[in-house]
């Protein structure tokens, strides 16, 4: 059964700093990997899809990376702003079978 | 595209009540997903469609829970008897192939 985490839980950052979160995921068996963004009290926004074939994925300062074999993929947020506060979370897809969603890193981005 | 639409946005109801939560796929999308979000548990799979056929509904919780796709436009979740451990809020998306799209939810609270 697959199992998805994130680090950090939690992270709070000065604006402007650029930024790493982690998801790790259990079964390298997946047919992609999608990030998400969820506002407090709102629904998931797409941010990335990375399928299996790629390595990585960009749009504007958002850039994520897949490295199925160590089951591990990256968001990085460049020169983060106060409006990129949100909860960030990963999902993968296990050939379609199901999506599998991290817990989440709630980020804060302090002006 | 008006994206996924879901309704209610809110329901209160009282224990023992039936629910019935509302869902339009954004058009042409063949896969719809029921999802549950609580604080203790983060966002669950409970049911998926392909081509208005349920897949895997090995994430409904219990036989109080039902989920029906009767075409590619509509989708249907329902509880009976509703209980106070049913409240969170209730997420549904749709996809074509790979990227998911969803809703705003509909936050229910069963007293």
């Amino acid at each position: 059964k697959q199992e998805v985490t994130q680090i950090p839980a939690a992270l709070s950052v000065p604006e402007g700093e650029n930024l790493v979160l982690n998801c790790s995921f259990t079964d390298s068996a997946i047919y992609n990997l999608q990030w998400f963004r969820q506002d407090p009290g709102k629904g998931l926004t797409s941010l990335l899809l990375i399928q299996s074939s790629q390595r990585e994925q960009t749009s504007g300062r958002l850039n994520a990376s897949l490295d199925k074999s160590s089951g591990r993929s990256t968001l990085y947020i460049a020169a983060s702003q106060p409006g990129d506060s949100a909860t960030y979370l990963c999902a993968t897809d296990n050939y379609g079978q199901n999506f599998v969603f991290g817990p989440g890193t709630r980020l804060s981005v302090l002006p | 595209d008006a994206g996924v639409i879901q309704s209610p946005r809110h329901e209160v109801t009282e224990m023992g009540q039936e629910v019935t939560l509302r869902c339009k796929p954004i058009s042409g999308h063949n896969s719809l997903f029921w999802y549950r979000q609580t604080m203790m548990r983060g966002l669950e799979l409970l049911i998926y469609f392909n081509n208005n056929v349920p897949i895997d509904d090995s994430g409904m919780p219990e036989d109080r829970f039902s989920a029906k796709m009767p075409n590619a436009s509509f989708s249907t979740l329902k509880i009976q008897p509703s209980e106070p451990r049913d409240s969170a809020v209730y997420f549904c998306a749709s996809s074509s192939r790979y990227e998911q799209y969803f809703g705003p939810g509909t936050r229910l609270t069963v007293t």
